[in-house]
């Protein structure tokens, strides 16, 4: 069966710098959710999208931003890079809207940076 | 802000002893998800709560939602090896959604 797929699986920055992680959600799945996990922490809800808009937004920096596209793929654009940044970066997607339908993970994006 | 606690963080326990993680939620909760994450992987969902008071089973899994939906805990009957990983709890209300503090179990084997 289909799983969530995310890109780049590993990524190295340098502090200030950018970068994209893509998401590619479950076909015919809706939402797609944003996570943080830092080292033996839970995953931290970032931002989540339902039919291509921005349905709610957690704990997600200002220098993060994402959106939903039409194929219904995620994107996490991060800008200015801080070493605290440094973490697993996790999509889920359900079917369905909120309230909370069963999340799929995809395999994570670990982010290092120097 | 809304908290999910679990206790304990850490378990360790014999292969074949019985094992139970406890959720806690400071609100009450349209429903409640449970989740493996084992070392390096991401987290599997593996069930789903609902209804207060509800109890679910999985073979060895027993999962159970309180009255009031404010807790729910994960009890593992005669735990194995491959048991191993970090157990979170994950509910919310409205379109948020909370990770639990995860209990992290080892099996001796």
């Amino acid at each position: 069966a289909a799983g969530v797929i995310q890109s780049p699986r590993h990524l190295i920055k340098e502090k200030r710098e950018t970068a994209t992680l893509k998401c590619y959600p479950i076909p015919r799945h809706d939402t797609v959710y944003w996570y943080q996990q830092g080292p033996g922490q839970d995953p931290q809800f970032l931002i989540s999208f339902y039919e291509k808009m921005q349905s709610d937004k957690g704990s997600i920096p200002d220098r993060f931003s994402a959106q939903q596209f039409s194929d219904y793929h995620s994107e996490l654009n991060m800008s200015s890079l801080e070493l605290g940044d440094s973490a697993l970066y996790f999509c889920a997607s359900s079917m369905a809207g909120p309230p909370q339908e069963t999340q799929y993970f995809g395999p994570g994006t670990r982010l290092l940076v120097l | 802000g809304q908290q999910v606690m679990q206790i304990p963080q850490y378990q360790h326990v014999q292969e074949g002893e019985d094992f139970t993680t406890y959720c806690n939620s400071s609100t009450t909760l349209s429903n409640i998800q449970w989740y493996k994450q084992r070392p390096g992987g991401h987290p599997v969902f593996l069930i789903q709560l609902v209804k207060s008071g509800e109890v679910k089973k999985q073979k060895r899994l027993t999962f159970q939602f309180g009255e009031a939906k404010k807790n729910s805990s994960l009890h593992i009957t005669a735990t194995q090896t491959t048991d191993v990983g970090t157990y979170f709890c994950a509910g919310g209300t409205g379109n948020q959604f909370y990770f639990g503090t995860g209990t992290s179990l080892t099996v001796i084997p």
